[in-house]
């Protein structure tokens, strides 16, 4: 089994409507982030989480929100969609250990029509 | 603040050409240094760091990098590619002092020519 998953694989939804992207690890790690990736710009960073009671905003937070049910569980939630939110979202996860090495999942597809 | 530039946006090599992908960093001190690789529909994989020691560093599926202080590079390298190594390469740089975040390249496409 994947260490990191994430669901759904792909969605399609319409402008305005709430979406909830999850993501679930079974490597015991504290650190958990989801990530933008758009075509030519690299995976843009939305927010992290170092344990259940710290969130932190990334660089491009706006419009969306998340929460930390447990160490395993990190949900990214976009309050109401719009189209330049179409794009691939991961969610990744590290040690304390390990330096920084991020270990990812296989992403979801989201399209906001 | 840290950053990562990859000059090259797309790279075609012939099957069996040797390969180097050019990784840029900007950091105060000696960075954490990484290289994923991103297949096509999958999620980035490791192929390999750098924190300390030598600066030729080894990683899977035949790649190596180079981390030059000097130059602010850690340029990935391969000797002889296969067509399987087609896919999207991130060079990403993080810092002990960043809280252990990571900062990626915008990538570089790699395609594979028979």
């Amino acid at each position: 089994d994947a260490d990191v998953t994430q669901t759904p694989r792909n969605r399609i939804t319409k402008t305005g409507k709430r979406i909830m992207l999850e993501c679930s690890q079974t490597k015991g790690h504290d650190r958990m982030y989801w990530y933008r990736q758009d075509p030519g710009l690299g995976l843009r960073l939305i927010y992290y989480s170092f344990d259940v009671k710290d969130i932190n905003k990334g660089e491009i937070s706006d419009g969306y929100s998340v929460s930390r049910q447990a160490q395993a569980k990190f949900s990214l939630s976009l309050e109401s969609a719009i189209p330049n939110q179409t794009a691939l979202y991961f969610c990744a996860t590290s040690g304390l250990a390990g330096f920084n090495e991020q270990f990812f999942g296989p992403g979801t597809r989201l399209t906001v029509l | 603040a840290q950053s990562v530039t990859q000059p090259d946006i797309h790279i075609t090599v012939s099957e069996g050409a040797s390969l180097e992908l050019r990784c840029n960093y900007s950091y105060g001190a000696t960075p954490y240094l990484f290289w994923y690789v991103q297949s096509p529909g999958q999620g980035l994989q490791l192929l390999l760091k750098y924190f300390s020691g030598d600066t030729l560093v080894q990683g899977i599926k035949g790649f190596e990098a180079e981390f030059k202080r000097s130059q602010s590079s850690f340029n990935l390298r391969k000797p002889s590619v296969h067509w399987s190594d087609a896919a999207e390469y991130f060079c990403a740089v993080g810092a002990p002092t960043n809280a252990g975040k990571s900062t990626f390249g915008d990538g570089t496409t790699l395609t594979v020519k028979p």
